[in-house]
């Protein structure tokens, strides 16, 4: 059975900072793995996904990464913003099925 | 597109009433997904959908749960009858039915049963 951890379970930095989210699974047969953001009392919006082929991708001052091997992936927020407050979930999508497993998220901080 | 759609966004009921969320996924997605939120256990699957049918519905925590797609544009959650610890916030998320393609997600139904 997939299970995903994310370390730490909340942080906060100050305004500027680059920081990394961890993101660890224990099956490492995956489809994909995808990073959500979660504002307080609102739904999830995707972030990125990363292929099971890739080892990365960026979208503005985010980059993700992923080591299936390993079976880690980590979120890399750069120049960090208090608008980047939120928590943070990944999740992976296992082969054989689209449905995803989450992680606990991490709880992010941004201090002006 | 508006994204995927939820009703109500909250919804306060008396233990032992049948509740019953709602969900309009992304126009042309054709997998759908019931996932529920809760402080202790995160974010879990419920239940999805492939092309209307159900394909995995093993995280239904009782039979009290029952989820229906009668058409691509609308699914329902049931739960009858309702308990206070199936408090939680329901989400409802839809993507296309194929590998490496993003989940989008409802903004969720709040439900408390007091």
């Amino acid at each position: 059975k997939q299970e995903v951890t994310q370390i730490p379970a909340a942080l906060s930095v100050p305004e500027g900072e680059n920081l990394v989210l961890n993101c660890s699974f224990t099956d490492s047969a995956i489809y994909n793995l995808q990073w959500f953001r979660q504002d307080p009392g609102k739904g999830l919006t995707s972030l990125l996904l990363i292929q099971s082929s890739q080892r990365e991708q960026t979208s503005g001052r985010l980059n993700a990464s992923l080591d299936k091997s390993s079976g880690r992936s980590t979120l890399y927020i750069a120049a960090s913003q208090p608008g980047d407050s939120a928590t943070y979930l990944c999740a992976v999508g296992g082969k054989g099925a689209q449905k995803l497993v989450f992680g606990q998220g991490t709880r992010l901080t941004i201090n002006p | 597109d508006a994204g995927v759609i939820q009703s109500p966004r909250h919804e306060v009921t008396e233990m032992g009433q049948e509740v019953t969320l709602r969900c309009k996924p992304i126009s042309g997605h054709n997998s759908l997904f019931w996932y529920r939120q809760t402080m202790m256990r995160g974010l879990e699957l419920l239940i999805y959908f492939n092309n209307n049918v159900p394909i995995d519905d093993s995280g239904m925590p009782e039979d009290r749960f029952s989820a229906k797609m009668p058409n691509a544009s609308f699914s329902t959650l049931k739960i009858q009858p309702s308990e206070p610890r199936d408090s939680a916030v329901y989400f409802c998320a839809s993507s296309l039915n194929r590998k490496n393609t993003e989940a989008f997600f409802g903004q969720g139904t709040r439900l408390t049963v007091v």
